[in-house]
């Protein structure tokens, strides 16, 4: 167990709606990451935050959005959702400088 | 970001050790070297890191020469478990975690 918890764990939804997942650190770390990664794909890099504020962007579509709260846990929104959405969705957290970032199980999105 | 070029695939045999060379040219000074290891469908997992020189763990060695531009992770005597896909990334630790398309890592009996 890494710590870092991501909900649901499985999503089935259609074509043009609107998800949210959620990701809770490990207690105290400050960044929160997000990656998408479709079948037999690498791991691209979405956005970071730290302490609730967005750090750095990476691939991620307009249609795609993110938050860090107070509490730390994050949420990651993906609206107009395309069959090429279908993805496993990973969070990750590390603490200010730590070594090691933990990642959590993953989400794994299947858009019909 | 320092860019990282690491082999796409790498077979081996149980038993064997199992060498991944991962290169950085332009690595910058603050810069670490960190590897992971991801199994299918699974989040990636920390394996060792290093900045210079080598460090080993109960896990993996990780050889770094003395310029910095490259690094080669090391896998004792390998088992079918250690079958997956292998990262390499170079950033700073407070930094943004860049990863590459990784090796994968082939176990045979």
């Amino acid at each position: 167990d890494s710590g870092v918890t991501q909900t649901p764990k499985h999503l089935i939804t259609a074509t043009g709606q609107r998800v949210t997942l959620r990701c809770s650190p490990r207690s105290g770390d400050l960044s929160v990451y997000w990656y998408q990664q479709s079948l037999d794909q690498g791991l691209q890099f979405l956005i970071h935050y730290y302490n609730g504020e967005e750090r750095a962007k990476g691939n991620i579509l307009e249609r795609f959005s993110a938050q860090q709260f107070p509490d730390l846990h994050s949420e990651l929104n993906l609206s107009s959702l395309e069959l090429g959405d279908s993805a496993l969705y990973f969070c990750a957290s590390r603490a200010n400088g730590g070594t090691e970032a933990f990642f959590g199980q993953g989400t794994r999105l299947t858009v019909v | 970001l320092a860019k990282t070029t690491q082999p796409i695939s790498m077979d081996s045999y149980e038993g064997q050790e199992v060498n991944i060379t991962c290169s950085h040219n332009n690595i910058a000074t603050n810069d670490y070297i960190t590897w992971y290891q991801q199994f299918p469908s699974q989040g990636p997992r920390f394996i060792i890191q290093g900045y210079k020189t080598k460090v080993t763990n109960e896990v993996a060695s990780l050889f770094i020469p003395a310029d910095r531009k490259s690094s080669t992770l090391s896998l004792p005597r390998v088992s079918l478990s250690d079958t997956a896909v292998y990262y390499c990334l170079v950033g700073e630790n407070q930094g943004n975690l860049i990863f590459g398309k990784g090796t994968k890592l082939s176990v045979k009996p």
